[in-house]
């Protein structure tokens, strides 16, 4: 397996604009997680799904971030309208039943 | 409000020497502990983990150790090598609710011939 897909790798859009993340979970696993990374508070998670649904959102900062995962091979996260607060990392990880999660390479996203 | 901590940002440890890396946690409904390694522009990797029903583990140069009355984890390396350079994250979680795990902000390791 390749493990898990993140697309694009780096972001790099106008305050203002619409950003959408991507994820391919790994195949099988059950469980999709979206994190944040800054330097200030290390890996946040936002928000993460169980068998498609969400189940804990309580971590996604404002109303202006949105995830969804229609089925159980996709999921992004949309920013919009993104602000230059919101550059960061962000990871997706899936896992299958268990705590331990694997993580994709990240997106950077700057927003200028 | 930061439930995992990692209060040392940095560690800088001579090779062959013995790395440790600190972690806290305030949450006493955590009984599961992870350690993800990191290296620049990749994702974490897992590392080693410890259940609350034991206080040590072990894997190869990784040693976890748990005082649940402390509320405090360890992460032991030894002999430190430079390919250990990366940053640590500590991350916890309730075997209630194996899914989500909290992580701390990281401890960047660098290991010096």
């Amino acid at each position: 397996d390749a493990g898990v897909i993140q697309s694009p790798r780096h972001e790099v859009t106008e305050m203002g604009q619409e950003v959408t993340l991507r994820c391919k979970p790994i195949s099988g696993h059950n469980s999709l997680f979206w994190y944040r990374q800054t330097m200030m508070r290390g890996l946040e998670l936002l928000i993460y799904f169980n068998n498609n649904v969400p189940i804990d959102d309580s971590g996604m900062p404002e109303d202006r971030f949105s995830a969804k995962m229609p089925n159980a091979s996709f999921s992004t996260l949309k920013i919009q309208p993104s602000e230059p607060r919101d550059s960061a990392v962000y990871f997706c990880a899936s896992s299958l039943d268990e705590a331990e999660a694997f993580f994709g390479q990240g997106t950077r996203l700057t927003v200028v | 409000d930061q439930q995992v901590k990692q209060n040392s940002p940095s560690l800088s440890v001579q090779e062959g020497r013995i790395s440790i890396l600190n972690c806290d946690y305030t949450n006493s409904m955590f009984d599961y502990f992870l350690w993800y390694k990191k290296y620049p522009a990749e994702g974490p990797t897992f590392l080693i983990s410890i259940s609350s029903i034991k206080d040590k583990n072990e894997d190869g140069r990784f040693t976890v150790f748990l005082n649940k009355s402390a509320k405090h984890l360890s992460l032991h390396i030894v002999p430190s090598q430079p390919g250990d350079s990366a940053v640590y994250f500590c991350a916890a979680s309730a075997l209630s609710n194996t899914d989500k795990l909290i992580f701390g902000t990281g401890t960047r390791l660098q290991v010096f011939p």
